[in-house]
């Protein structure tokens, strides 16, 4: 009965390579996002999606692409990946109308060699 | 803009002495105000959090929170802290009636000595 889970959770793969994270949310909540949590733990928002439509779109490369094929999933697609992504990535979500609590995944552990 | 600032890194404590975990934030509009806790290799969960009301608010684990206007400050408290709360708290903000963007702190490390 996972509330936001995250595959896979750990991720190692080669500078230059494209690689996808998935996230599913079984809260019914409406809102999604993706973190970025570097070494030092600080954690940065990166996109946000209500009801599939993207409202938050930080400073990211294009490089990264998020994309929501229904209210309950939003994955995240790296293209050309760089030894700067190395990260710990958070989906989350929420339910706007009832409280600004978020709801986070385990993380994704994604290593670049 | 808004903006969270904790002031320390890191909060070494003996086992079953009080701590506080300080954070500052700045904004110029109403803000929501949470703590969240990141136990090792764990995501991100919602400790407290101050919506309205009340200025004190109360965690099911012992930990409270003071919500204090004047001084732009939401402090996170325990009086008796347990080795199992070691973990990363993160203080964070979020602007009232607009999207979900949360501001996060940088982290306050709470490191219990026994």
């Amino acid at each position: 009965d996972t509330a936001v889970s995250q595959t896979p959770k750990y991720l190692v793969t080669q500078m230059g390579n494209d690689k996808s994270i998935k996230c599913e949310q079984n809260l019914g909540h409406d809102t999604m996002y993706w973190y970025k949590q570097d070494s030092k733990k600080f954690l940065k928002i990166m996109f946000s999606y209500n009801n599939k439509e993207l409202i938050i779109n930080e400073t990211v490369p294009n490089r990264f692409s998020p994309k929501s094929p229904d209210k309950a999933h939003l994955n995240l697609h790296i293209n050309s990946l760089e030894l700067g992504d190395s990260a710990v990535y958070f989906c989350a979500s929420s339910q706007k109308t009832v409280s600004y609590e978020q709801y986070f995944g385990p993380g994704t552990r994604l290593t670049v060699t | 803009a808004q903006s969270v600032t904790q002031l320390d890194s890191q909060v070494p404590v003996f086992e079953e002495a009080p701590v506080e975990l300080r954070c500052n934030y700045s904004s110029s509009v109403s803000v929501y105000l949470f703590w969240y806790v990141q136990y090792p290799n764990q995501g991100l969960q919602l400790l407290l959090k101050y919506l309205s009301g009340s200025t004190l608010v109360e965690s099911i684990n012992g930990f409270e929170a003071e919500f204090n206007k004047s001084q732009t400050s939401f402090h996170l408290r325990k009086p008796s802290v347990h080795i199992s709360d070691t973990a990363e708290y993160f203080c964070a903000v979020s602007v009232t009636n607009r999207d979900d963007k949360i501001i996060f702190g940088k982290g306050t490390r709470l490191h219990i000595l026994p």
